[in-house]
């Protein structure tokens, strides 16, 4: 069935340092949504992106939605310690109502400071 | 800013028993999901709810899971006879997106453990 896959799994970073994400499905999505869960909470939706090849920033974050619209990127520069947690990619399943977003297992990003 | 809640935020159970998670979503949203999370692991869709009935579910949504809208309020998610493996926090969330999927709203969650 579809899949989305996220790499890698875990990522150790020194404050200061960058950071990236990546997000890969095994179809073509419609759109792919990234959520950010700090330890002991719950997702928080971060951003959409819908059309292929696009990029988004916020502040330190950019977003980018590949070309062929299967894989997805979360970069952060300059990481700090408030940027702990887990970050998560989302895309709808292709089929049926469109309503049920299938998650990746998520990227758990540590910062030391 | 409007906020989804949920009720409890821990419940303890015993295998067999019946809970009863409860979800008041933002009061403007059209659209009800429940997620559930096992420790340290993915997110895991359960169920999607639109116009009083289930719009999409999941394999993990037997026969043993139900979910209602009993007043204009509150979205609940049932689990009539609940096993060791039902142990895991359930996400209740709300979105008002029309056309797709938009933007979900989480609540804090509430920690389902059964013993």
């Amino acid at each position: 069935g579809q899949q989305v896959m996220q790499i890698p799994q875990y990522q150790h970073v020194q404050e200061g340092e960058d950071f990236t994400t990546y997000c890969n499905s095994s179809t073509t999505l419609s759109n792919i949504q990234w959520y950010k869960q700090r330890p002991g909470g719950h997702p928080v939706f971060l951003i959409q992106l819908v059309k292929s090849g696009e990029v988004k920033k916020q502040k330190r974050l950019t977003f980018q939605f590949g070309e062929a619209k299967k894989n997805s990127s979360l970069h952060i520069t300059a990481t700090q310690t408030t940027d702990v947690g887990t970050y998560f990619c989302a895309g709808p399943l292709n089929a049926g109502n469109n309503r049920k977003l299938i998650w990746g297992l998520g990227t758990s990003l540590a910062v030391n400071p | 800013e409007p906020e989804v809640t949920q009720t409890p935020s821990h419940q303890v159970t015993q295998m067999g028993q019946e809970v009863i998670l409860r979800c008041v979503p933002i009061s403007n949203h059209l659209y009800f999901y429940w997620y559930r999370q096992i420790l340290g692991q993915k997110v895991e869709f359960l169920v999607s709810f639109y116009n009083n009935e289930i719009s999409e579910k999941s394999e993990i949504f037997d026969d043993q899971f139900s979910v209602e809208r009993p007043d204009g309020s509150n979205f609940t998610l049932k689990i009539r006879s609940t096993k060791l493996e039902d142990s895991a926090m359930y996400f209740c969330a709300s979105s008002e997106s029309v056309q797709g999927i938009g933007e979900q709203y989480f609540g804090p969650g509430t920690r389902l453990t059964v013993t």
